[in-house]
């Protein structure tokens, strides 16, 4: 299975982050998906989960910005956060849930916030 | 949520040398416990789930043990591609999934 990330990496504070992960080679119904993102020389931060039926789970600290969605007919799911600041810079992974594990990620995404 | 507690935050080593890697939780997480390796630029790689099942392809010098609140991240004989940051991951009372700080080992 890989996960090929796509979406824009550069934004201007208050505009919304659109990021996309398509899953190759893999049942995209049996897992959840996962994103995660990591400031620049900082540890990781979980996002957020959707499985195939859209079924969500949010982490409560950012839960009012995040919004995740899914298109299983492109084998797709998709991360949007909002009113983004300098705070929210960070590389972007998305990654699979197996087994209450992430074990296969995406390469990331690095988001750059700049007037 | 569940917090994580690793230890060290950095760890100076030798080829060779054995290193060992804490991580605590502050409430019982059971055994849904996982590390996690990191290289500059690279996403985070899966080593261990459960606490000790070595994923397939991880080299057998990686160990991992503990249940409940205390866990450990045990490599022995390092080898000069192990040089990287590892983290551990919470999976038991979620959302959310919490990580550990991280620990930068160095050579």
């Amino acid at each position: 299975v890989q996960l090929q990330q796509s979406g824009a990496g550069l934004l201007r504070p208050s505009e919304t982050l659109s990021l996309n992960c398509e899953v190759g080679g893999e049942s995209f119904s049996t897992y959840f998906w996962t994103w995660i993102r990591q400031p620049p020389g900082k540890g990781l931060e979980w996002l957020g989960e959707i499985d195939h039926n859209g079924v969500t789970n949010y982490n409560p600290a950012l839960k009012s910005r995040v919004t995740l969605s899914v298109d299983t007919s492109k084998k797709q799911f998709s991360l949007k956060l909002t009113s983004v600041t300098a705070a929210d810079a960070a590389v972007y992974f998305c990654a699979r849930v197996r087994s209450y594990v992430f074990d296969v990620w995406g390469q990331g995404t690095m988001l750059t916030v700049s007037s | 949520d569940v917090q994580m507690t690793q230890s060290p935050p950095s760890l100076s080593a030798s080829v060779g040398d054995s290193v060992t890697i804490t991580c605590r939780a502050s409430q019982n997480i059971n055994y849904y416990l996982s590390w996690y390796q990191q290289k500059p630029g690279k996403a985070p790689k899966l080593l261990i789930s459960y606490a000790s099942t070595l994923q397939s392809g991880v080299p057998s010098r990686f160990s991992g043990s503990g249940a409940g609140t205390e866990f450990t991240l045990t490599i022995s004989s390092l080898q000069p591609e192990d040089f990287a940051t590892y983290y551990c991951l919470q999976s038991y009372i979620i959302p959310p999934y919490t990580f550990g700080q991280g620990t930068n080992l160095e050579i």
